[in-house]
C-alpha cells in the first residue's frame, strides 16, 4: 500500500523557517518524480514543487522561488522542502504527492501557520 | 502559466440528478494532459480523471471526463450522497501546474 506520511509542520513567525518532511513507502521512492502541493485555509490547491527521480532537476512556483528548496534521499524513502523567509501568505497545508503529472497518491498534509 | 476557469463556482444538485463540471483553459492544454480531483472537507483530494478521460484506478463509471484543447468536462451521470464534494482541474503539460479554483457541488 502506497503511503506518504508529511511531517515538520507549525507555527513560525514572519522571516522564520521550517523544513517538511514526507516519509514514503510502499513503493520504490526512487523511480518517481515527486511533489509538494498546498492549500491555503478555505481556499484552492496549488502546487509549490517537484523533483526528478535523482534530484537533478527541480521546479518551483514563481513566489516560493529563492525561499523554498525541494529535496529528495532516495536511501530513506524521503522527500524534503526547506521553507525560509516565511510569508503570511504561505500558510496552508501542504501536501506530499508521488510524481508530477496528475497525482495519484497523496498524504495527509501537514499544516504550517505563519503569524506574529 | 496556463490559467484553469471553472464553471459554475457553486452547483447545487439532488442525488440522482446529472451534474456537470466544466474547466476552461486560457491556452491549449499539451496533449490534454488535464486531471480531475475531488476533495471532500478534512481530506487530501482523491484523482478521478487524468489525460482528460482516462479514470484513475477504482472511480465508479458514473464519472466521466471528456474535452480537449482548451474545454473540459468532469460529467457524474448520477449523483450518489457520497459524490458531494469540491472538485478541481488541474493540468500537468507545463510548468507550472496550475489548478483550477474548484467547483463546490453541494446537495439541494
Amino acid at each position: 500500500e502506497v503511503q506518504l506520511v508529511e511531517s515538520g509542520g507549525g507555527l513560525v513567525q514572519p522571516g522564520g523557517s521550517l523544513r517538511l518532511s514526507c516519509a514514503a513507502s510502499g513503493f520504490t521512492f526512487g523511480d518517481y518524480w515527486m511533489s509538494w502541493v498546498r492549500q491555503a485555509p478555505g481556499k484552492g490547491l496549488e502546487w509549490v514543487a517537484h523533483i526528478k527521480v535523482d534530484g537533478s532537476e527541480k521546479y518551483y512556483l514563481d513566489s516560493v522561488k529563492g525561499r523554498f528548496a525541494i529535496s529528495r534521499d532516495n536511501a530513506k524513502n524521503s522527500l524534503f522542502l526547506q521553507m525560509n523567509s516565511l510569508r503570511v501568505d504561505d500558510t496552508a497545508v501542504y501536501y506530499c504527492a508521488r510524481g508530477a503529472a496528475a497525482f495519484e497518491y497523496w498524504g495527509q498534509g501537514t499544516l504550517v501557520t505563519v503569524s506574529s | 502559466e496556463v490559467v484553469l476557469t471553472q464553471s459554475p463556482g457553486t452547483l447545487s444538485l439532488s442525488p440522482g440528478e446529472r451534474a456537470t463540471l466544466s474547466c476552461r483553459a486560457s491556452q491549449s492544454v499539451t496533449r490534454n494532459f488535464l486531471a480531475w480531483y475531488q476533495q471532500k472537507p478534512g481530506q487530501a483530494p482523491r484523482l478521478l480523471i487524468y489525460d482528460a478521460s482516462i479514470r484513475a484506478t477504482g472511480i465508479p463509471d458514473r464519472f466521466t471526463g471528456s474535452g480537449s484543447g482548451t474545454d473540459f468536462t468532469l460529467t457524474i451521470s448520477r449523483l450518489e450522497p457520497e459524490d458531494f464534494a469540491v472538485y478541481y482541474c488541474q493540468h500537468y503539460g507545463s510548468s507550472p501546474r496550475t489548478f483550477g479554483q474548484g467547483t463546490n457541488l453541494e446537495i439541494k
